[in-house]
């Protein structure tokens, strides 16, 4: 156990859902990083948190949204899906200095559109 | 910007053979480079990291990769592979004041019995 929790850990949905994947990052933590992982693309990072705020986004659809909640948690919002949003979905936790000390990651989430 | 790039993104060994992941990096300032490990079914764990230290870096699972400036490398080994290596490696460069690390798009490696 990493101490990152995601759920759930499979989800299997319709074209035009939307859904909600939660993180809770590891005890004392305030950085989250949201990344997607699919074959052809490999890891992308999506978006990063600190404490509450947005501090960095990435290659983020504007179909996809985030936010951090005043416990730490953060939850990734993907919504009106497409087939190619299949994908394993990782959030990673760190301190403030995630660039230094590198990342703790969950499990994942595998999402599956059908 | 930032960028990793792995050679070779499969590498296949005998067991007790010596293993060695390829990785380079582009970056305008001093890098911080990190090696994780991907277990089937599982999440990415942090294997080594360089950050401007000793630049032979030393890991878990009798990992180490060395840090070349002058070559922007950063290259993984092992000098005996064991079955249980059999996973994928992902090679990763921070990026800035955010901490965001950007990956490589990994190697499997394969251990033969």
């Amino acid at each position: 156990d990493s101490g990152v929790t995601q759920t759930p850990k499979h989800l299997i949905t319709a074209t035009g859902q939307r859904v909600t994947l939660r993180c809770s990052p590891r005890s004392g933590d305030l950085s989250v990083y949201w990344y997607q992982q699919s074959l052809d693309q490999g890891l992308q990072f999506l978006i990063q948190y600190y404490n509450g705020e947005e501090r960095a986004k990435g290659n983020i659809l504007e179909r996809f949204s985030a936010q951090q909640f005043p416990d730490l948690h953060s939850e990734l919002n993907l919504s009106s899906l497409e087939l190619g949003d299949s994908a394993l979905y990782f959030c990673a936790s760190s301190s403030r200095g995630g660039g230094y000390y590198g990342y703790t990651f969950g499990s994942g989430t595998r999402l599956t559109v059908v | 910007a930032q960028s990793v790039t792995q050679l070779g993104s499969h590498v296949s060994v005998s067991e007790g053979a010596l293993v060695l992941l390829r990785c380079n990096y582009s970056s305008s300032v001093p890098p911080y480079l990190f090696w994780y490990v991907q277990y089937p079914n599982q999440g990415l764990q942090l294997l080594l990291k360089y950050t401007s230290a000793a630049t032979l870096v030393k890991g878990i699972n009798g990992f180490e990769a060395e840090f070349k400036k002058s070559e922007t490398s950063f290259h993984l080994t092992k000098p005996s592979a064991h079955m249980s290596d059999a996973a994928e490696y992902f090679c990763a460069v921070s990026e800035g004041n955010t901490g965001k690390l950007i990956f490589g798009q990994g190697t499997t490696l394969q251990v033969k019995p």
